[in-house]
């Protein structure tokens, strides 16, 4: 059961648009409508983003956006902020109350 | 208010056995599943587990079973975590979350475990 996959890194300039990808295969990402995005300052407890693909909690920007195709799910942050700089981490279900994690993108703001 | 309190620091030596903990509140403690992250130092996250506190039923994730236990004491709105025989592979910050569905919603603040002779 690998993890699922994400980039290292990304970065971008305040005000710029920039997407994180995330990609599993049939039996996780591509089979349930159940992607969740979290951000983790340093030192902090990661925060619940995005939840059942594109749903956002309460008090979440809509700055921040998910969606997903196929095998791959992507969360967009839109006007990049100074704030925005953390690490982000998908996580799908993958049935039978099993959870597959992502490996975590480096967000740098510019 | 939903809140998940984590149990406090801990430095072990290797071989030694610890449990922590994480107490709910703020919610019906019975109705959700909690699980336990891993972070180890620089690392990202890992999913160790989860147990449903009304009847304890609990499901490991693929590196941790047989290395952990997983409980919880639905009478005082606590779930545990806990090693008999510590690593020093073990040293990392753990975090306990409430799961919604197939997301966790709410973290508590981590307890960071240190291992070392």
């Amino acid at each position: 059961q690998s993890a699922l996959t994400q980039p290292p890194s990304a970065s971008g300039s305040p005000g710029q648009s920039l997407t994180i990808s995330c990609t599993g295969a049939s039996s996780d990402v591509g089979g349930y409508n159940y992607v969740s995005w979290y951000q983790q300052h340093p030192d902090k407890a990661p925060k619940l983003l995005i939840y059942a693909v594109s749903k956002r909690p309460s008090g979440v920007p809509d700055r921040f956006s998910g969606s997903k195709s196929g095998n791959t799910a992507s969360l967009t942050v839109s006007g990049l902020q100074a704030e925005d700089e953390a690490d982000y981490y998908c996580i799908s279900y993958a049935g039978r109350n099993n959870l597959r994690f992502g490996g975590g993108t480096k967000l740098t703001v510019l | 208010e939903v809140q998940l309190v984590q149990s406090g620091a801990e430095v072990k030596k290797p071989g030694e056995s610890l449990k922590i903990s994480c107490k709910g509140s703020g919610y019906s403690f019975t109705s959700y599943w909690i699980g336990w992250v891993r972070q180890m130092p620089g690392k990202g996250l890992e999913w160790m587990g989860i147990i449903y506190p009304d009847d304890s039923d609990t499901k490991y994730g693929p590196s941790f079973q047989g290395q952990v236990t997983i409980s919880a004491d639905k009478s005082i709105t606590t779930a545990y975590l806990q090693w008999s025989s510590l690593k020093a592979s073990d040293t990392a910050m753990y975090y306990c979350a409430r799961k919604l569905d197939h997301h966790f919603d709410y973290w508590g603040q981590g307890t960071l475990v240190t291992v070392s002779s």
